[in-house]
């Protein structure tokens, strides 16, 4: 079955850049689609389709996905990106949801 | 703009049915994929299944022997079953849309806590 692996957790301090990747087999062939999740609140999508942005995300978050990596960068960290950030494709194939294990953003 | 608010009892016994609601608001069931999908504490999202209005579903490997979704359009509500539940079922539990012809969940519920415990 479909497997995206991310890192457990990123630390980057504010201002800085911090990447999030999200390997699988041939990953760069789907669509991949990121979310952002804070305590207490709704999960919220902030890339999709591997780099394009809902409105209302800010421009500091951007998608890259090519061969078995996507990436999600988010450019000068705010305190307030500090959140889980999940990994998403489609499985047509079985048409089935497929989701990262998900990745702790830490803002220094 | 499309709302959803989930709703259901906050505990339920082992072995037990799981069962809860979601409302729909602002739009048209029949323009989405509805899904359910939840989150254990301290994991990631796991998908648990969908449902479009004519009645189609599609459920998760791992859960398809104890789900069902339904769809109740009169009342635009979606409603999630999940029986035999093990203290491994809980979870925060949401309900999304999907776009016809799109594949990511655009719009969320605020989750409802279901904890399984006797």
């Amino acid at each position: 079955s479909y497997v995206l692996t991310q890192p457990p957790s990123v630390a980057v301090a504010p201002g800085q850049t911090a990447r999030i990747t999200c390997g699988g087999h041939n990953i760069g062939i789907d669509g991949v689609h990121w979310y952002q999740l804070k305590p207490g609140q709704a999960p919220v999508l902030v890339v999709y389709d591997d780099t394009d942005r809902p409105s209302g995300i800010p421009e500091r978050f951007s998608g890259f996905n090519s061969g078995s990596t996507a990436t999600l960068t988010i450019s000068r960290v705010e305190a307030g990106d500090e959140a889980d950030y999940h990994c998403q494709v489609w499985d047509t194939n079985n048409d089935h949801v497929v989701f990262g294990g998900g990745t702790k953003l830490t803002v220094l | 703009q499309v709302q959803l608010q989930e709703s259901g009892p906050g505990l339920v016994k082992p072995s037990e049915t799981l069962s809860l609601t979601c409302s729909v608001s602002g739009g048209s069931i029949s323009s989405y994929y509805w899904n359910w999908i939840r989150q254990s504490p301290g994991k990631g999202l796991e998908w648990i299944g969908y449902i479009y209005y004519s009645g189609t579903t599609k459920y998760s490997p791992s859960l398809n022997s104890r789900v069902t979704i339904s769809v109740d359009m009169s009342n635009n509500q979606l409603s999630l079953r999940l029986t035999s539940v093990t203290a491994a079922d809980t979870a925060m539990y949401y309900c999304t849309s999907v776009v016809l012809g799109g594949d990511f969940f655009g719009i969320w519920g605020q989750g409802t806590m279901v904890t399984v415990s006797s």
